[in-house]
C-alpha cells in the first residue's frame, strides 16, 4: 500500500497523559499536513511541513501540541497533558504539488 | 482573514435527483480550490480548480470555478445512494496551505 499511513488508528487515553501519533506520507511527497476533525466540522488545520521544515502552526494550537518531521519523511504529532477537548480525529495528509492525499486518521478519545 | 463558506450545510435528495453544492470564498492570493468527498473515514480528492470558467468533469460529477464572483459549485447528476457523504471544499493561498470549509452533508435516499 503506497498511500498515507497513520498509526495508531484508535487511541484511548486518560486525561493528563501524553500521546504520540505517527504519519508516514506517500514516499515522494514533500509536504505533510496535520489536521484535527470533530463531528460536523471540516478538517481544522494544525500544522504543516515542507520536507523537514515546519512552515506554519495554527495560532489556535496550544503549546501542548508539537509536531516533528525529522528527516523529511515520517512525522509525529505529540499531545502533552491531554484534555477531554482533545478528543477528535487526527488526520495526516501529504502532497507533492497541490492536491493532498489523506491517511485514515487516528481517532483519539480522552476519558 | 481567509475563509470558505459552504452551503447548504446538509441536503436530502432521492436517487436520480441532480444536486448542486456551493462553496464561496474570501482568500488573499488565491491559488486553487479543491473538492473532496468524505465518507466514514478520510477525505478523498475529487477536483482541483485554478482557472475560472473551465469545468472539470468526472462521470456524474462536475465542478466549475468563478474567480470573479469567488465561488465554486459541485454538481452531481443522477444521484445514487453511494453519493451520500460529506463534500468538503478547500482552498490554497500563497503559502500552499489547504484550508477547509465545514462541509455539506448529502444524503441520497433510495
Amino acid at each position: 500500500d503506497t498511500g498515507v499511513s497513520q498509526d495508531p488508528r484508535h487511541k484511548i487515553t486518560k486525561r493528563g497523559q501524553n500521546v504520540t501519533f505517527r504519519c508516514d506520507p506517500i514516499s515522494e511527497h514533500n509536504r505533510l499536513y496535520w489536521y484535527r476533525q470533530t463531528l460536523g466540522q471540516g478538517p481544522e488545520f494544525l500544522t504543516y511541513f515542507q520536507n523537514e521544515a515546519q512552515l506554519e502552526k495554527s495560532r489556535l494550537l496550544s503549546d501542548r501540541f508539537s509536531a516533528e518531521r525529522p528527516k523529511g519523511s515520517f512525522s509525529t504529532l505529540e499531545i502533552q497533558r491531554t484534555e477531554q477537548g482533545d478528543s477528535a480525529m487526527y488526520l495526516c495528509a501529504s502532497s507533492l504539488l497541490v492536491e493532498a492525499f489523506f491517511g485514515q486518521g487516528t481517532r483519539l478519545t480522552v476519558v | 482573514e481567509d475563509k470558505v463558506v459552504q452551503s447548504p450545510l446538509s441536503l436530502v435528495v432521492h436517487e436520480g435527483d441532480t444536486v448542486t453544492l456551493n462553496c464561496s470564498y474570501e482568500v488573499t492570493n488565491f491559488r486553487s480550490l479543491l473538492w473532496y468527498k468524505q465518507e466514514k473515514k478520510a477525505p478523498t480528492f475529487l477536483f482541483m480548480l485554478t482557472s475560472s470558467g473551465i469545468e472539470k468533469k468526472s462521470g456524474r460529477l462536475s465542478s466549475i470555478l468563478d474567480k470573479k464572483e469567488l465561488f465554486s459549485i459541485l454538481n452531481i447528476t443522477a444521484t445514487q445512494t453511494g453519493d451520500s457523504a460529506v463534500y468538503l471544499c478547500a482552498f490554497t493561498g500563497a503559502n500552499s496551505k489547504l484550508t477547509f470549509g465545514k462541509g455539506i452533508t448529502l444524503s441520497v435516499r433510495p
